[in-house]
Protein backbone atom coordinates (compact mmCIF):
# COMPACT_ATOMS: atom_id res chain seq x y z
CA UNK A 1 0.00 0.00 0.00
CA UNK A 2 1.03 3.91 -0.78
CA UNK A 3 2.78 5.52 2.69
CA UNK A 4 4.19 8.93 2.77
CA UNK A 5 7.81 9.35 3.49
CA UNK A 6 8.97 12.46 5.73
CA UNK A 7 12.58 13.70 4.78
CA UNK A 8 14.77 14.70 6.85
CA UNK A 9 14.55 11.88 9.26
CA UNK A 10 15.31 15.14 12.35
CA UNK A 11 15.85 18.82 11.69
CA UNK A 12 17.49 20.82 14.24
CA UNK A 13 17.50 24.63 13.63
CA UNK A 14 17.45 27.85 16.20
CA UNK A 15 14.71 29.95 17.03
CA UNK A 16 13.83 32.39 14.27
CA UNK A 17 14.81 30.47 11.15
CA UNK A 18 12.56 28.44 8.89
CA UNK A 19 11.91 24.56 9.01
CA UNK A 20 10.97 23.03 5.50
CA UNK A 21 9.49 19.12 5.76
CA UNK A 22 8.96 17.11 2.70
CA UNK A 23 7.17 14.24 2.33
CA UNK A 24 6.89 11.72 -0.56
CA UNK A 25 4.22 9.37 -1.55
CA UNK A 26 3.80 6.57 -4.15
CA UNK A 27 0.16 6.55 -5.87
CA UNK A 28 -2.59 8.89 -6.74
CA UNK A 29 -4.07 10.57 -3.56
CA UNK A 30 -7.30 12.61 -2.66
CA UNK A 31 -5.70 14.77 -0.39
CA UNK A 32 -2.77 14.71 1.86
CA UNK A 33 -2.80 16.41 5.46
CA UNK A 34 0.12 17.07 8.05
CA UNK A 35 0.01 16.47 12.19
CA UNK A 36 2.26 17.47 14.60
CA UNK A 37 3.21 15.47 17.71
CA UNK A 38 4.10 16.67 20.75
CA UNK A 39 6.35 13.87 22.63
CA UNK A 40 4.13 11.71 24.55
CA UNK A 41 0.39 12.92 23.28
CA UNK A 42 -1.54 12.44 20.49
CA UNK A 43 -1.60 14.04 17.32
CA UNK A 44 -3.12 17.24 16.45
CA UNK A 45 -4.09 17.80 12.33
CA UNK A 46 -2.59 20.67 10.96
CA UNK A 47 -3.94 21.56 7.41
CA UNK A 48 -4.99 19.74 4.50
CA UNK A 49 -4.22 20.16 1.02
CA UNK A 50 -6.77 18.23 -1.79
CA UNK A 51 -4.83 17.25 -5.46
CA UNK A 52 -6.60 19.78 -7.03
CA UNK A 53 -4.71 22.46 -4.55
CA UNK A 54 -0.87 23.46 -5.01
CA UNK A 55 -0.53 25.89 -2.12
CA UNK A 56 -2.17 26.30 1.24
CA UNK A 57 -1.13 28.44 4.14
CA UNK A 58 -2.51 28.37 7.67
CA UNK A 59 -0.77 31.51 10.76
CA UNK A 60 2.69 30.35 10.09
CA UNK A 61 2.43 26.83 8.22
CA UNK A 62 2.75 26.81 4.37
CA UNK A 63 2.15 23.63 2.73
CA UNK A 64 2.49 22.98 -1.06
CA UNK A 65 1.97 19.69 -3.25
CA UNK A 66 3.50 18.72 -6.51
CA UNK A 67 1.07 15.43 -8.04
CA UNK A 68 3.34 15.20 -10.74
CA UNK A 69 6.60 14.58 -8.23
CA UNK A 70 3.99 12.89 -5.54
CA UNK A 71 5.54 15.27 -3.03
CA UNK A 72 4.54 17.83 -0.68
CA UNK A 73 6.74 20.17 1.70
CA UNK A 74 5.67 21.78 5.05
CA UNK A 75 7.18 25.29 5.65
CA UNK A 76 7.33 26.47 9.01
CA UNK A 77 8.29 30.22 9.20
CA UNK A 78 9.69 32.01 12.16
CA UNK A 79 10.21 28.72 14.27
CA UNK A 80 9.83 28.74 18.18
CA UNK A 81 10.69 26.50 20.88
CA UNK A 82 7.24 25.34 20.57
CA UNK A 83 7.63 24.04 17.70
CA UNK A 84 9.56 21.30 18.54
CA UNK A 85 7.69 18.44 17.81
CA UNK A 86 7.34 15.45 15.07
CA UNK A 87 5.50 16.08 11.71
CA UNK A 88 3.62 13.31 9.55
CA UNK A 89 2.38 13.64 6.63
CA UNK A 90 -0.82 10.90 6.00
CA UNK A 91 -2.21 10.15 2.66
CA UNK A 92 -5.56 8.42 1.74
CA UNK A 93 -5.38 4.48 1.69
CA UNK A 94 -6.26 2.54 -1.73
CA UNK A 95 -7.07 6.13 -3.23
CA UNK A 96 -9.37 7.13 -0.45
CA UNK A 97 -12.17 4.39 -1.19
CA UNK A 98 -12.33 3.70 2.47
CA UNK A 99 -11.18 7.03 3.63
CA UNK A 100 -8.02 5.90 5.85
CA UNK A 101 -5.14 7.34 5.85
CA UNK A 102 -1.42 6.04 5.96
CA UNK A 103 1.05 7.76 8.07
CA UNK A 104 4.75 8.21 7.43
CA UNK A 105 7.41 7.63 9.84
CA UNK A 106 7.65 11.54 10.72
CA UNK A 107 10.60 14.42 10.50
CA UNK A 108 11.47 15.34 14.14
CA UNK A 109 12.08 18.87 14.61
CA UNK A 110 14.12 20.95 17.39
CA UNK A 111 13.92 24.46 17.88
CA UNK A 112 16.66 25.56 19.85
CA UNK A 113 16.24 29.18 21.95
CA UNK B 1 -15.08 21.23 25.38
CA UNK B 2 -15.08 18.08 22.75
CA UNK B 3 -12.36 15.87 22.63
CA UNK B 4 -11.48 11.96 22.73
CA UNK B 5 -10.64 10.85 26.14
CA UNK B 6 -8.45 7.83 26.22
CA UNK B 7 -7.98 5.84 29.59
CA UNK B 8 -5.81 4.60 31.38
CA UNK B 9 -2.41 6.75 29.91
CA UNK B 10 -0.51 4.03 31.13
CA UNK B 11 -1.41 0.27 31.43
CA UNK B 12 1.25 -2.93 32.13
CA UNK B 13 0.12 -6.54 31.16
CA UNK B 14 0.80 -9.35 32.43
CA UNK B 15 1.73 -12.88 30.42
CA UNK B 16 -1.33 -14.61 29.50
CA UNK B 17 -3.26 -11.33 30.57
CA UNK B 18 -6.41 -9.72 28.31
CA UNK B 19 -6.32 -5.70 28.83
CA UNK B 20 -8.75 -3.16 27.57
CA UNK B 21 -8.34 0.54 26.82
CA UNK B 22 -10.23 2.61 26.83
CA UNK B 23 -11.42 5.25 23.90
CA UNK B 24 -14.89 8.01 24.44
CA UNK B 25 -15.42 11.00 22.07
CA UNK B 26 -17.71 13.55 22.28
CA UNK B 27 -17.11 15.10 19.08
CA UNK B 28 -20.00 13.31 17.62
CA UNK B 29 -18.44 11.86 15.12
CA UNK B 30 -19.53 8.48 13.22
CA UNK B 31 -16.11 6.95 12.51
CA UNK B 32 -13.53 6.03 14.98
CA UNK B 33 -9.65 4.11 14.59
CA UNK B 34 -7.11 2.91 16.28
CA UNK B 35 -4.00 2.89 16.05
CA UNK B 36 -0.74 1.10 17.38
CA UNK B 37 2.70 3.43 17.91
CA UNK B 38 6.37 1.92 17.86
CA UNK B 39 9.17 4.35 18.81
CA UNK B 40 10.48 6.30 15.98
CA UNK B 41 7.71 5.11 13.71
CA UNK B 42 4.34 6.17 12.13
CA UNK B 43 1.05 5.26 13.00
CA UNK B 44 -0.44 1.62 11.81
CA UNK B 45 -3.57 1.39 11.42
CA UNK B 46 -5.36 -1.81 13.95
CA UNK B 47 -8.99 -1.20 13.66
CA UNK B 48 -11.22 1.16 12.23
CA UNK B 49 -15.14 1.50 12.88
CA UNK B 50 -17.71 3.75 10.75
CA UNK B 51 -20.82 3.31 12.25
CA UNK B 52 -22.45 1.82 15.07
CA UNK B 53 -22.26 -2.33 15.48
CA UNK B 54 -19.78 -2.36 12.60
CA UNK B 55 -16.16 -2.29 12.70
CA UNK B 56 -12.95 -3.12 10.20
CA UNK B 57 -9.65 -4.82 10.49
CA UNK B 58 -6.90 -2.52 9.66
CA UNK B 59 -3.32 -3.56 8.37
CA UNK B 60 -2.07 -4.98 12.13
CA UNK B 61 -5.34 -6.54 12.98
CA UNK B 62 -4.35 -9.91 14.44
CA UNK B 63 -3.99 -10.26 18.63
CA UNK B 64 -6.66 -7.19 19.05
CA UNK B 65 -10.00 -6.80 19.34
CA UNK B 66 -12.69 -4.01 19.45
CA UNK B 67 -16.22 -3.21 20.42
CA UNK B 68 -18.57 -0.53 19.45
CA UNK B 69 -21.79 -0.48 20.86
CA UNK B 70 -22.12 3.20 21.57
CA UNK B 71 -21.11 6.03 18.83
CA UNK B 72 -19.42 7.92 21.56
CA UNK B 73 -17.16 4.46 22.66
CA UNK B 74 -14.62 2.53 20.68
CA UNK B 75 -12.73 0.08 23.10
CA UNK B 76 -9.76 -2.03 22.18
CA UNK B 77 -8.86 -5.18 24.10
CA UNK B 78 -5.13 -6.52 23.34
CA UNK B 79 -5.55 -10.41 23.76
CA UNK B 80 -2.95 -12.50 25.43
CA UNK B 81 -2.51 -13.67 21.23
CA UNK B 82 -0.42 -10.30 20.69
CA UNK B 83 2.98 -11.21 21.51
CA UNK B 84 4.26 -7.62 21.27
CA UNK B 85 1.97 -5.54 22.90
CA UNK B 86 4.36 -2.69 23.97
CA UNK B 87 3.75 0.25 22.07
CA UNK B 88 1.49 3.43 22.66
CA UNK B 89 -1.79 3.03 21.00
CA UNK B 90 -3.64 5.94 20.13
CA UNK B 91 -7.63 6.38 19.11
CA UNK B 92 -8.79 8.90 16.77
CA UNK B 93 -11.94 10.05 15.60
CA UNK B 94 -13.10 11.83 12.59
CA UNK B 95 -16.07 12.63 10.46
CA UNK B 96 -17.41 9.83 8.16
CA UNK B 97 -14.47 9.62 5.55
CA UNK B 98 -17.87 8.77 2.66
CA UNK B 99 -14.71 8.14 -0.28
CA UNK B 100 -12.54 10.60 0.42
CA UNK B 101 -10.25 11.06 4.10
CA UNK B 102 -11.04 13.69 6.95
CA UNK B 103 -9.11 15.47 9.27
CA UNK B 104 -8.70 13.01 12.27
CA UNK B 105 -8.68 14.12 16.08
CA UNK B 106 -6.68 12.07 18.45
CA UNK B 107 -6.72 11.76 22.08
CA UNK B 108 -3.61 11.43 24.02
CA UNK B 109 -2.88 7.96 23.85
CA UNK B 110 -2.27 4.71 26.34
CA UNK B 111 1.75 3.52 26.84
CA UNK B 112 0.98 -0.32 27.89
CA UNK B 113 4.04 -2.39 28.62
CA UNK B 114 4.57 -6.01 29.92
CA UNK B 115 5.45 -6.58 33.34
Amino acid sequence: SQQGEEDPQALSIQEGENATMNCSYKTSINNLQWYRQNSGRGLVHLILIRSNEREKHSGRLRVTLDTSKKSSSLLITASRAADTASYFCATDADGGSQGNLIFGKGTKLSVKP
Amino acid sequence: DGGITQSPKYLFRKEGQNVTLSCEQNLNHDAMYWYRQDPGQGLRLIYYSQIVNDFQKGDIAEGYSVSREKKESFPLTVTSAQKNPTAFYLCASSIVPSGISQPQHFGDGTRLSIL
